[in-house]
């Protein structure tokens, strides 16, 4: 069974604090790691895919580097905003699993107090 | 196109009935997948469409749920003899391509088995 592990679980900062999170996953046969972002009553919004070890991404304020040999994504958020307050999940497929199937992590809760 | 389209919002239904969701994807996108998300976990895989062919099912999708695309444009996803285990929010999401495509979350179904 693959896994998709995030860390913290749940994570409180002031507003401008910087922050990052983890996404783990199985480093064989690495195919894709998507990130999104999960407001509250809103739909999931897809941040990143990214398929490239080394790869390095950025949107605004946000950015993410991905290492597939180690098996591991951090998402940074710069200045945190009170918008930024969501669930930020992680996604990975391997080669050899199901075109359709991305896995999913448990989500990183973020909450930016004004 | 304003986005993916899920109906209803909520649905509460007594323990033993059947009900069916539906889902409008973006038109341009060939691909259409369900995913369920419980309590404290991430959204899990349940199937996928490549245009009206149904390519995938989880081993989580019983014989009590069945999914159809007929057209290759809305879905639906039923559930017969729903029980409390049922109870989660179910997602559906749309994509143009394979899985270097981010996908596209319409806002859910919460279902509520009582």
């Amino acid at each position: 069974i693959l896994n998709v592990e995030q860390s913290p679980q749940s994570l409180h900062v002031q507003e401008g604090d910087s922050t990052n999170f983890t996404c783990s996953f199985p480093s064989s046969n690495f195919y894709a790691l998507h990130w999104y972002r999960w407001e509250t009553a809103k739909s999931p919004e897809a941040l990143f895919v990214m398929t490239l070890n080394g790869d390095e991404k950025k949107k605004g304020r946000i950015s993410a580097t991905l290492n597939t040999k180690e098996g591991y994504s951090y998402l940074y958020i710069k200045g945190s905003q009170p918008e930024d307050s969501a669930t930020y999940l992680c996604a990975f497929r391997n080669y050899g699993g199901s075109q359709g199937n991305l896995i999913f992590g448990k989500g990183t809760k973020l909450s930016v107090k004004p | 196109d304003t986005g993916v389209s899920q109906d209803p919002r909520h649905k509460i239904t007594k323990r033993g009935q059947n009900v069916t969701f539906r889902c409008d994807p973006i038109s341009e996108h060939n691909r259409l997948y369900w995913y369920r998300q419980t309590l404290g976990q991430g959204p899990e895989f349940l199937t996928y469409f490549q245009n009206e062919a149904q390519l995938e099912k989880s081993r989580l999708l019983s014989d009590r749920f069945s999914a159809e695309r007929p057209k290759g444009s809305f879905s639906t996803l039923e559930i017969q003899r729903t029980e409390q285990g049922d109870s989660a929010m179910y997602l559906c999401a749309s994509s143009p391509g394979d899985l270097l495509y981010g996908y596209t979350f319409g806002s859910g179904t919460r279902l509520t088995v009582v």
